[in-house]
């Protein structure tokens, strides 16, 4: 099956620096690479995602880039702010089911 | 509110009892999961729901048993569990259950057990 890991896995920064976030996969057919943000208490919710057939992905201060040749993937966030403070999750597709990486927890300093 | 709601928010149990943790959907979506998020774990997928078709996480054991009567509702039966089944049970779905498909998430449900 595929194996998702995930660095770091806590990550502190000063309010406005950049944070990335790194994930690699074990299986090269997986196509589908999400990122999910968790606030804590609340649900994770999909925040970007990228497919195989693109190399970057932006949405205002986030990106996320993929390597498939080296099966690496990474979140990047500029310009943090304090609510950017939560555990993000990368995921990669297997058949009928994504496999997640044990999270990292990001804490942006004020 | 992502449209998948879950039920109890909160649930104690002994080791001997039984109880059902609740999913529903009203999204239209004709997939489901339940997963597994214990601390400094990833997220475990336990079962997975498309239409007619059940796929589980073979790692799952008996004592947790799923049932999906329809595509909008999702249980989860619990049974003679064991102090490290204490964990977030998330219920999912998706539009299709293809993998490679954004997840909606419920709250979840925390779950101790004694």
């Amino acid at each position: 099956g595929e194996n998702v890991e995930q660095h770091p896995s806590t990550l502190s920064v000063q309010e406005g620096d950049s944070a990335v976030i790194k994930c690699t996969y074990s299986d090269s057919a997986s196509n589908y690479f999400p990122w999910y943000k968790q606030e804590l208490g609340k649900r994770p919710q999909l925040i970007i995602d990228i497919r195989s057939n693109v190399g970057e992905k932006k949405d205002q201060r986030i990106a996320v880039t993929l390597n498939k040749t080296a099966k690496h993937f990474s979140l990047h966030i500029t310009e943090t702010q304090p609510e950017d403070s939560a555990v993000y999750f990368c995921a990669a597709s297997f058949p009928r089911q994504l496999t997640f990486g044990s999270g990292t927890q990001l804490t942006v300093l004020p | 509110e992502t449209g998948v709601t879950q039920t109890p928010r909160h649930l104690v149990m002994g080791m001997t009892n039984k109880k059902s943790l609740k999913c529903e959907q009203h999204l239209g979506h004709n997939a489901m999961y339940w997963y597994k998020q214990s601390a400094k774990k990833p997220l475990e997928l336990m079962f997975v729901y498309s239409l007619e078709e059940r796929v589980e996480n073979n790692s799952v054991p008996s004592r947790f048993s799923p049932e999906c009567p329809n595509s909008s509702h999702l249980f989860l039966h619990l049974h003679t569990l064991q102090p490290e089944d204490s964990a977030l049970y998330l219920c999912a779905s998706s539009q299709s259950g293809t993998g490679d498909e954004k997840l909606f998430f419920g709250s979840g449900t925390q779950l101790s057990v004694l």
